[in-house]
C-alpha cells in the first residue's frame, strides 16, 4: 500500500480557484469511488471536506467540490478564501484498507 | 452530536508501554467502526488500523501490524490504541476517528492525542 501521490503545495489569490491533485492506481483511485478529502488546519484535527469522490456533507461550502478521472482525482476550492489557507489531504480506499495521500499545503496569497 | 474524546498527552521513555484511548458520544459505539491515524510531527496523515466495536474485530494497516494492538470496550463506548515496548520513532500525533458502517470517510475525529518518547 502506497501512499497517494499530491502536490507538496498549491497557492492562489483571494477569489481565484485552485485544484488539488491526487494520484494513485487502478487498485485504489481508479477501482473505487472511495475518495474523501481532508482539511487540516495547523494544531488541529482533519475535517471531512468531500466523501465518495464529489458528495459535500452538509455544512461544508459549496466552494469545495471533487471529481475523479482514472486513477487521479481532485478537489477544487473556487472563490478562494483566506481561511482555506490549510493542508489538505486524500485518501481512498485500496481493497479493503483506506491510504492517505501525502498532503498538499495550500497558500492563499 | 456525534463525538470523539481523546485522552491527554502523554510523555513516555522508550520501552515503557502506553494506551491511549477514544471515548465516543452521541451515537451507537457499535454501529461505526474506529481508525486510528498517526501523523508524525511535520508529516502527513496514516492509517493505522481500525476496529469493530460490536465484535472487536481488528484491521491493520501492514505497516503497524505487530507493532500496535487496537481494541474497545464497547461497555464504555471507548477504543484503544497500546503499545507495549515504546520507540522514539513512536512520537507524534495520534487521531482517532469514526466511519459509520458501510461508508467510507472518517468522521467526525478526535482532537488528537500527542505521544512524546524521550529518554
Amino acid at each position: 500500500q502506497s501512499a497517494l501521490t499530491q502536490p507538496r503545495s498549491v497557492s492562489g489569490s483571494p477569489g481565484q480557484s485552485v485544484t488539488i491533485s491526487c494520484t494513485g492506481t487502478s487498485s485504489d483511485v481508479g477501482g473505487y469511488n472511495y475518495v474523501s478529502w481532508y482539511q487540516q488546519h495547523p494544531g488541529k484535527a482533519p475535517k471531512l471536506m468531500i466523501y465518495d469522490v464529489s458528495k459535500r456533507p452538509s455544512g461544508v461550502p459549496d466552494r469545495f467540490s471533487g471529481s475523479k478521472s482514472g486513477n487521479t482525482a481532485s478537489l477544487t476550492i473556487s472563490g478562494l478564501q483566506a481561511e482555506d489557507e490549510a493542508d489538505y489531504y486524500c485518501c481512498s480506499y485500496a481493497g479493503s484498507l483506506p491510504v492517505f495521500g501525502g498532503g498538499t499545503k495550500l497558500t492563499v496569497l | 452530536e456525534v463525538q470523539l474524546v481523546q485522552s491527554g498527552a502523554e510523555v513516555k521513555k522508550p520501552g515503557e508501554s502506553l494506551r491511549i484511548s477514544c471515548k465516543g458520544s452521541g451515537y451507537s459505539f457499535t454501529s461505526y467502526w474506529i481508525s486510528w491515524v498517526r501523523q508524525m510531527p511535520g508529516k502527513g496523515l496514516e492509517w493505522m488500523g481500525r476496529i469493530d466495536p460490536s465484535d472487536s474485530y481488528t484491521n491493520y494497516s501492514p505497516s503497524f501490524q505487530g507493532h500496535v494492538t487496537i481494541s474497545a470496550d464497547k461497555s464504555i463506548s471507548t477504543a484503544y490504541l497500546q503499545w507495549s515496548s515504546l520507540k522514539a520513532s513512536d512520537t507524534a500525533m495520534y487521531y482517532c476517528a469514526s466511519t459509520e458502517g458501510g461508508t467510507n470517510w472518517f468522521d467526525p475525529w478526535g482532537q488528537g492525542t500527542l505521544v512524546t518518547v524521550s529518554s
